[in-house]
């Protein structure tokens, strides 16, 4: 069964832009996270969905964005870079089936820096 | 949210047995106990779930005492390919990971 896919793995954008990163999920899963992953803040939550509605959501500003489509395939937006939002940005899957050992699989990653 | 507690780093030579220890003092009733390992530049990989007393899997074990305050993740014989950032989490997943906290982890070296 293939792995979590995020696309691009790396990504360099300068202070002002927006970008869009994708991420498959492993099929059949139908839950997708994403957490922001930095040197000083370690692995932050930002938000989760689950059949294309945002189940849950972390404490980030809302230049931060995401979607779900039908196929479960999730992408993540963030409006308005600034140099803070460099980071390591993950995407996990999980079969969602809403109990407690709900175990996450983790991405490779896309690594965004902000220039 | 559970705060979790773990060494920042530890060495050990290959070979050893290998015990990392996440102190978690306001663990609820419904949480569960997760760890994960972590290699640069790579996404985390689930080691091992558990609730309480020992579950075993073929990679660790993972040890919770009856009052569940803390968790002993145990990795027997350790290579140098151990060498990885380990986090304990601890929270209730069936309300998503929002409740979940991730921890500062453990970097652990393995010296040849």
């Amino acid at each position: 069964k293939a792995g979590v896919t995020q696309t691009p793995r790396y990504l360099i954008k300068t202070r002002g832009q927006q970008v869009t990163l994708s991420c498959s999920p492993i099929s059949g899963h139908r839950s997708v996270s994403w957490y922001q992953q930095t040197p000083g803040q370690g692995l932050q939550f930002l938000f989760e969905y689950f059949s294309e509605t945002q189940r849950n959501k972390g404490n980030f500003p809302g230049r931060f964005s995401g979607r779900q489509f039908s196929n479960s395939r999730s992408e993540m937006n963030v409006s308005t870079l600034e140099l803070g939002d460099s980071a390591l940005y993950l995407c996990a899957s999980s079969g969602a089936s809403g109990g407690p050992v709900d175990t996450q699989y983790f991405g490779p990653g896309t690594r965004l820096t902000v220039l | 949210l559970a705060k979790t507690t773990q060494p920042i780093s530890m060495d050990s030579y290959e070979g050893q047995e290998v015990n990392i220890t996440c102190s978690h003092n306001n663990i609820a009733t419904n949480d569960y106990i997760t760890w994960y390992q972590q290699f640069p530049s790579q996404g985390p990989r689930f080691i091992i779930q558990g609730y309480k007393t020992k579950v075993t899997n073929e990679v660790a074990s993972l040890f919770i005492p009856a009052d569940r305050k803390s968790s002993t993740l145990s990795l027997p014989r350790v290579s140098l390919s151990d060498t990885a950032v380990y986090y304990c989490l601890v929270g209730d997943l069936r309300g998503g990971y929002q409740k979940v906290t991730f921890g500062t982890g453990t970097k652990l070296q393995v010296i040849p």
